[in-house]
């Protein structure tokens, strides 16, 4: 089906790993995003990127690197994981051309131990 | 500067009663809002968008929001609840101009709890 796939979708690490989370999709999407949700915080916006080989910081990207080295894929990297970064991660693309459009993945929930 | 304030964290109906859950918004440029929901360990799904056409927006489940441009508020309500109902909302909104374009700013969300 098409749509926005994440993997893992389930990841325990000790603090001081590291990890990549990828997100692939498969609609030509120009416009990727990587989010976190955390409770009583709604989403925030990690990294972004507008089209392959781009990449830009939202609100909270500390602690993390992205790629966007094919259109179709967008790594989140996490270098040295620490406990704060227990979350839920959320990916997204959109197309250009319009502020709606956007298809979420299923999430990957990440705990730091 | 853009935002979004969902008034309530949480709010309990019984079956059968109206829903409502309040949304303000700020933004610096026409905007685009939208309600998702999210049940229990799953992901995020559309309830509805508003784009700048007519105010009052239906979507799935029953659902609908009214645009309120000089209340900046964009309050998602249900005449009935369902037990199924039950989940977290989340408000969004996103610029339809300038540098952040198509960004999404999304409120801290409100849990929804249908008693039967």
């Amino acid at each position: 089906n098409a749509g926005v796939t994440q993997t893992p979708k389930f990841r325990v690490l000790k603090t001081g790993q590291s990890m990549t989370l990828l997100c692939a999709q498969d609609m030509n999407h120009e416009y990727m995003y990587w989010y976190r949700q955390d409770p009583g915080m709604g989403l925030r916006l990690i990294h972004y990127s507008v089209g392959e080989g781009t990449t830009a910081k939202g609100e909270v990207p500390d602690g993390y690197n992205v790629s966007r080295l094919k259109k179709q894929n967008f790594l989140l990297g996490l270098e040295s994981a620490a406990p704060s970064q227990t979350s839920v991660y959320f990916c997204a693309s959109r197309s250009n051309g319009g502020a709606y459009g956007y298809t979420f993945g299923s999430g990957t929930r990440l705990t730091v131990v | 500067a853009q935002s979004v304030t969902q008034l309530d964290s949480h709010v309990s109906v019984s079956e059968g009663t109206p829903v409502l859950l309040r949304c303000n918004y700020s933004s610096s440029y026409s905007p685009s809002l939208f309600w998702y929901v999210q049940h229990p360990n799953k992901g995020l799904q559309l309830l509805l968008k508003y784009t700048s056409a007519a105010t009052l927006v239906k979507g799935i489940n029953g659902f609908e929001a009214e645009f309120k441009k000089s209340e900046t508020s964009f309050h998602l309500t249900k005449p009935s609840a369902h037990m199924s109902d039950a989940a977290e909302y989340f408000c969004v909104v996103s610029d339809r101009g300038g540098s952040t374009l198509g960004r999404l700013y999304f409120g801290r969300g409100t849990q929804l709890t249908v008693w039967p």
